[in-house]
């Protein structure tokens, strides 16, 4: 089992462009999760899903839109960048409600420049 | 104030020590507890989930203190390989999302 995986690992984007970050695990879990990791501020979260075809904002959901249309699948796209969205954005899954265990992907660097 | 709050040290110890570190809650409903560890550059992974009663994995003992909203992390006979960032993270009462602290950094050195 790869687990969790995500594409791309390093982006680079001009103010304005548009990038759809991809998520995808192999565990059958119910929940996913897109969260971005900054210096000091620890993983906050963007959006999730409960289930294929559902998802929910979460702490920090501006700027950002997300799909779940098969259940392995999480998509987090940026639809027009900017610097304030440079940062490490993680991808998780979870088989239960109470997300006692996320199984955390290797994260993707995003640079706005 | 934030939901989840840790020293961000770091704590340099020799191997051999022991190290201790705690984070506090603000949400007093929040039902479970857990420590997570990330290394540099890498992906968080969960080292322990924290009991009520407190509970030990190996050298790794974690503590609940709910009177003063706190959750502890000590490691004993530091290793090499313990250097790393502990996250602190905690659940609310009816939700299943995380909240994460920013982080505790640990190095050991020889």
């Amino acid at each position: 089992n790869a687990g969790v995986t995500q594409t791309p690992k390093f982006r680079v984007l001009k103010t304005g462009q548009s990038m759809t970050l991809l998520c995808a695990q192999d565990m059958n879990h119910e929940y996913m999760y897109w969260y971005r990791q900054d210096p000091g501020m620890g993983l906050r979260l963007i959006h999730y899903s409960v289930g294929e075809g559902t998802t929910a904002k979460g702490e920090v959901p501006d700027g950002y839109n997300v799909s779940r249309l098969k259940k392995q699948n999480f998509l987090l796209g940026l639809e027009s960048a900017a610097p304030s969205q440079t940062s490490v954005y993680f991808c998780a899954s979870s088989s239960q409600a109470s997300g006692e265990t996320q199984y955390f992907g290797p994260g993707t660097r995003l640079l706005v420049l | 104030r934030k939901e989840v709050e840790q020293d961000p040290g770091p704590f340099n110890v020799p191997e051999g020590a022991t190290v201790a570190f705690n984070c506090t809650y603000s949400n007093s409903a929040s039902q479970s507890f857990f420590w997570y560890r990330q290394d540099c550059r890498k992906e968080p992974k969960l080292l322990m989930s924290v009991y009520s009663s407190g509970n030990e994995d190996g050298r790794f003992t974690a503590q609940l203190n709910r009177a003063s909203q706190y959750i502890s992390l000590l490691i004993r006979d530091s290793k090499l390989s313990d250097s790393a960032t502990y996250l602190c993270v905690v659940i609310g009462s009816n939700d299943y999302k995380l909240s994460f602290g920013a982080g505790t950094t640990v190095t050991v050195r020889a």
